[in-house]
């Protein structure tokens, strides 16, 4: 069974465009995260979830928009894409928020806007 | 603020030989340190953390030190196999304990 899954997997658009990115855990965990990680793999987290409620906001342009349905879901939403978009993302859950807590990771989502 | 630095890869390896990938910080206060290792095609998965300074944190044949006074965390194995190739990553806790940052990894191609 996938612990953290994220659909698509892939993703090719055209610049301008708006388009969304799903996660799912199975691992009844509190907290969920969003990271990018750019060409030279780089991993800088984006926001977390605690029960659906936003922790952290980096300084992130507001195109990006998480969003919460419940504890087991964040998905992550990109209006006005903009080819320095280009990169992986990845979705994670964590038991507890606090980074004394393991982090599990999905298997990335890899974004190409052209 | 808190950052992580370790070494540029890539580092290419043969199968067998001795494995160090140096990894520093600075950080206020005492941060928990984390290896995470990221095999191609997926996440990143934990390898290995240590919450407080001389705590050793091991597994799957890796080990590192949490080395306050040369705010240092390197990544060891006596011997290493080629399915070792992946991405490693160090990262520390920042200073609120809130989220983790991330260094910005080092490719480690082990051949047979």
């Amino acid at each position: 069974d996938t612990a953290v899954s994220q659909t698509p997997k892939y993703l090719v658009t055209q610049m301008g465009n708006d388009k969304s990115i799903k996660c799912e855990q199975n691992l009844g965990h509190d907290t969920m995260y969003w990271y990018k990680q750019d060409s030279k793999k780089f991993l800088k987290i984006m926001f977390s979830y605690n029960n659906k409620e936003l922790i952290i906001n980096e300084t992130v342009p507001n195109r990006f928009s998480p969003k919460s349905p419940d504890k087991a879901h964040l998905n992550l939403h990109i209006n006005s894409l903009e080819l320095g978009d280009s990169a992986v993302y990845f979705c994670a859950s964590s038991q507890e928020s606090g980074t004394f807590n393991e982090q599990f990771f999905g298997p990335g989502t890899r974004l190409t806007v052209l | 603020g808190n950052s992580v630095t370790q070494m540029e890869g890539p580092v290419t390896l043969s199968e067998e030989a001795f494995l160090t990938i140096n990894c520093t910080y600075t950080a206020t206060g005492y941060p928990s340190l984390f290896w995470y290792v990221q095999y191609p095609g997926e996440g990143l998965q934990l390898l290995l953390k240590a919450t407080k300074a001389d705590d050793k944190g091991s597994n799957k044949g890796f080990e590192a030190t949490y080395r306050k006074e040369t705010t240092s965390f390197h990544l060891e194995k006596g011997s290493v196999q080629v399915s070792d190739s992946a991405v490693y990553f160090c990262a520390q806790t920042d200073s609120s304990a809130s989220k983790i940052i991330f260094g910005s990894g080092t490719r480690l191609s082990i051949r047979p």
